[in-house]
């Protein structure tokens, strides 16, 4: 594809439920990113993919969100038991090896009622 | 604690003026990333520095690894630059800021 994608665009979910989100970076690119921006916040790490490496899971605020990253593609992230203050904007991104710049996708719009 | 800090946070210009978004950080980073974020949302990369100066149309990014600062420069500002200017390093792992919002008036 031309860059990256995320789905769903947005979501609506009721307190507790689980959701997943997806993200399709750009094609060849070995490093994903997933980051998180809450109303009026900034940007926040979540997690970091590399190749084939054990991902970088520093940023995840809670056990309650995990994520994975398919056959070095696409990537799910995952939240648990969702609560109101999991509602954000979870954005992802990815980069080549040769120039770590980021691309990012549009993002998916999280709202926990 | 934040590890970057912007400033200004907020800033007004009148077109054509030649703006300047400061960048400083706390620690020792290998590179360090400046975003732009458009009111649709939309984020996209501008420059990745580790060491001096890049250029890029009308913007400009420097970085003083001693002095742990970075600055963007937007030079003939046009109403198409406002937007969230994101000053971003990776320690452990990434840090941003907390944003500049840049207006720029006709």
């Amino acid at each position: 594809g031309a860059g990256v994608s995320q789905s769903p665009s947005n979501k609506v979910t009721e307190k507790g439920k689980d959701v997943e989100l997806r993200c399709d970076p750009i094609s060849g690119h070995t490093a994903l990113y997933w980051y998180r921006q809450s109303l009026g916040q900034g940007l926040e790490f979540l997690i970091y993919f590399q190749g084939n490496s054990a991902p970088d899971k520093s940023g995840l605020p809670s056990d309650r969100f995990s994520a994975e990253r398919t056959g070095g593609s696409v990537s799910t992230l995952t939240i648990q038991r969702t609560q109101q203050e999991d509602s954000a904007v979870y954005l992802c991104a990815s980069s080549s090896s040769r120039s770590n710049e980021q691309f990012f996708g549009p993002g998916t719009r999280l709202t926990v009622l | 604690k934040n590890e970057v800090e912007q400033s200004p946070q907020n800033l007004t210009a009148q077109e054509g003026e030649f703006i300047t978004i400061n960048c400083s950080y706390s620690v020792g980073i290998s590179a360090l990333h400046w975003l732009q974020q458009h009111p649709g949302g939309g984020i996209v990369s501008l420059f990745m520095l580790s060491s001096g100066k890049k250029k890029h149309g009308r913007l400009i990014a420097t970085i003083n690894i001693q002095e742990k600062h970075s600055s963007l420069h937007i030079t003939a500002s046009h109403p198409r630059d406002s937007a969230v200017y994101i000053c971003a390093v990776r320690i452990s792992q990434f840090y941003f800021g907390t944003g500049t919002s840049l207006t720029v008036i006709p």
